[in-house]
């Protein structure tokens, strides 16, 4: 059975500070897709990014970086110089690939990011 | 070019009642999943469809139940309503054969008395 915790329940920063959101899944499949949501207080899951289980690149875009790591099956999420706009739930999420697609996707309880003006 | 779209925003049910959910996937997609999410927890897959059929289903109790029309839009049927029920459901569409991102609708707030 798939799994993906997320330790942290709630981080509060303060805003310009550095977060790292952490992630760690668990699957028997050898293809699969991570993703991670953000959900604002409106409640739109906003798709971030998608990583397959091939493609160990991390990847950077603006202030969001992402570290895969097979290794420690992990998958974290930093936000660099955080702004008051990033508070949100985030969510670290995991699917099987059954050919047609992602399959249904495994979601974590979330971390609740505040950033402090 | 709309997104995701669900109807109601909100509803209220009691116990035992029956509640039907609509979902009109993004243009060009033809897949659609269903999830739950009680407050506080994460997102929980419940099926998904594809053309016309479910294809996958997660840990849920046949009281839900949906359905895909030729359009490609779905609803979600849940009998016997209990307070349990009560949560955020959401609806993901994408394109069959790509693993792309599935866009998530605004929700369904249900509230079950």
């Amino acid at each position: 059975a798939q799994k993906v915790t997320q330790a942290q329940t709630e981080i509060s920063v303060v805003e310009k500070e550095d977060v790292t959101l952490d992630c760690v899944y668990e699957t028997r499949d050898t293809t699969y897709y991570l993703f991670w949501y953000k959900q604002p207080p409106s409640g739109e899951l906003v798709f971030l990014i998608r990583r397959n289980s091939f493609d160990e690149q991390n990847e950077i875009s603006g202030r969001y970086s992402w570290n895969f790591q097979k290794s420690t099956s992990s998958f974290n999420f930093t936000i660099t110089a955080s702004q008051v706009v990033d508070s949100a739930v985030y969510f670290c999420a995991l699917s099987d690939y059954s050919g047609g697609g992602a399959d249904g996707l495994t979601f974590g309880k979330g971390t609740h990011l505040i950033i402090q003006p | 070019d709309a997104g995701v779209t669900q109807s109601p925003t909100h509803l209220i049910k009691t116990r035992g009642q029956q509640v039907t959910l609509r979902c009109s996937p993004k243009s060009g997609h033809d897949t659609v999943s269903w999830y739950q999410q009680a407050l506080g927890q994460g997102p929980q897959f419940i099926f998904q469809y594809y053309e016309e059929e479910e294809r996958q289903r997660g840990n849920f109790p046949d009281r839900f139940s949906g359905h895909q029309f030729p359009n490609y839009s779905s609803e979600l049927n849940v009998n016997a309503l209990l307070l349990g029920d009560s949560a955020l459901y959401l609806c993901a569409s994408r394109r069959a054969g790509e693993a792309n991102e599935q866009f998530f609708g605004p929700g369904t707030r249900l509230t079950v008395l």
